[in-house]
C-alpha cells in the first residue's frame, strides 16, 4: 500500500506571495494534519481535519488556511509568505485522528527568498 | 501550556552499545506518547506509541517507557547500528486549551552510532 505522498518535494517562493500544499493520506484514513518543522526544531501542529471538517488549530496565524476534501486528500494554503514560513512542512494522516498512530508523509521543502 | 524537552540534544556513540534518549513533558493529562525516527530532510516514522495506560512498549531492540506521573518517558536501543543513525523525536498527545487532542513534539536527540 501507498503510504502518505505530499506534491511538491520542493518549492521555492518569494516573500509576499501564495503557496499551495498537497496531501494525500493512506487508503482507509479519514483524518490528516499538517505540521511545520523549521529547521532545528520538533514539528509544530497547524491543523487537523476529519471528515472534510476542521477538528483542530494551532497557533498559526489566519494567512494560514486548509480543506480537506471528499476523497480524503487535503491542501495547505499559505497567504503573504514571510521568510519565517521557509520549513518543511509535514502531513499526517490516521484512521480516526484521535489517539491512533499517525503515518507521516515525506513532507515539502517550502524556501522563501 | 504543554512542553517537551529531550535531552541530550545530540549523541555519539560506538557501534555496539546500549543507548537511552530521555524525553520529559510538562502536563502530565497526555493521552498517548510516541516516539518518532526522523532521517535527514524526511519525513517522520513512528517507532512506538504508548498509551497513557501503559507502562511500555518495546518492538525488536527498541523498548520504551512511560512514567506519566513523572512525566517522563526513555527510549531504549539495545546494540546499536550505523543504521541507528537519525534525529529521534519524543510526541505527546493530549487536549490543547480549545478542545482538541493535539500532538506537541520536543526538539530531538540526533544519535549518530559510529562503525
Amino acid at each position: 500500500d501507498a503510504g502518505v505522498t505530499q506534491s511538491p518535494t520542493h518549492l521555492i517562493k518569494t516573500r509576499g506571495q501564495h503557496v499551495t500544499l498537497r496531501c494525500s493520506p493512506i487508503s482507509g484514513h479519514k483524518s490528516v494534519s499538517w505540521y511545520q518543522q523549521v529547521l532545528g526544531q520538533g514539528p509544530q501542529f497547524i491543523f487537523q481535519y476529519y471528515e472534510k471538517e476542521e477538528r483542530g488549530r494551532g497557533n498559526f496565524p489566519d494567512r494560514f488556511s486548509a480543506r480537506q476534501f471528499p476523497n480524503y486528500s487535503s491542501e495547505l494554503n499559505v497567504n503573504a509568505l514571510l521568510l519565517g514560513d521557509s520549513a518543511l512542512y509535514l502531513c499526517a494522516s490516521s484512521f480516526w485522528g484521535e489517539g491512533d498512530t499517525q503515518y507521516f508523509g515525506p513532507g515539502t521543502r517550502l524556501t522563501v527568498l | 501550556k504543554q512542553e517537551v524537552t529531550q535531552i541530550p540534544a545530540a549523541l555519539s556513540v560506538p557501534e555496539g552499545e546500549n543507548l537511552v534518549l530521555n524525553c520529559s513533558f510538562t502536563d502530565s493529562a497526555i493521552y498517548n506518547l510516541q516516539w518518532f525516527r526522523q532521517d535527514p530532510g524526511k519525513g517522520l516514522t513512528s517507532l512506538l506509541l504508548i498509551q497513557s495506560s501503559q507502562r511500555e512498549q518495546t518492538s525488536g531492540r527498541l523498548n520504551a517507557s512511560l512514567d506519566k506521573s513523572s512525566g517522563r518517558s526513555t527510549l531504549y536501543i539495545a546494540a546499536s547500528q550505523p543504521g541507528d543513525s537519525a534525529t529521534y523525536l519524543c510526541a505527546v498527545l493530549a487536549l490543547s486549551g480549545a478542545g482538541s487532542y493535539q500532538l506537541t513534539f520536543g526538539k530531538g536527540t540526533k544519535l549518530s552510532v559510529i562503525p
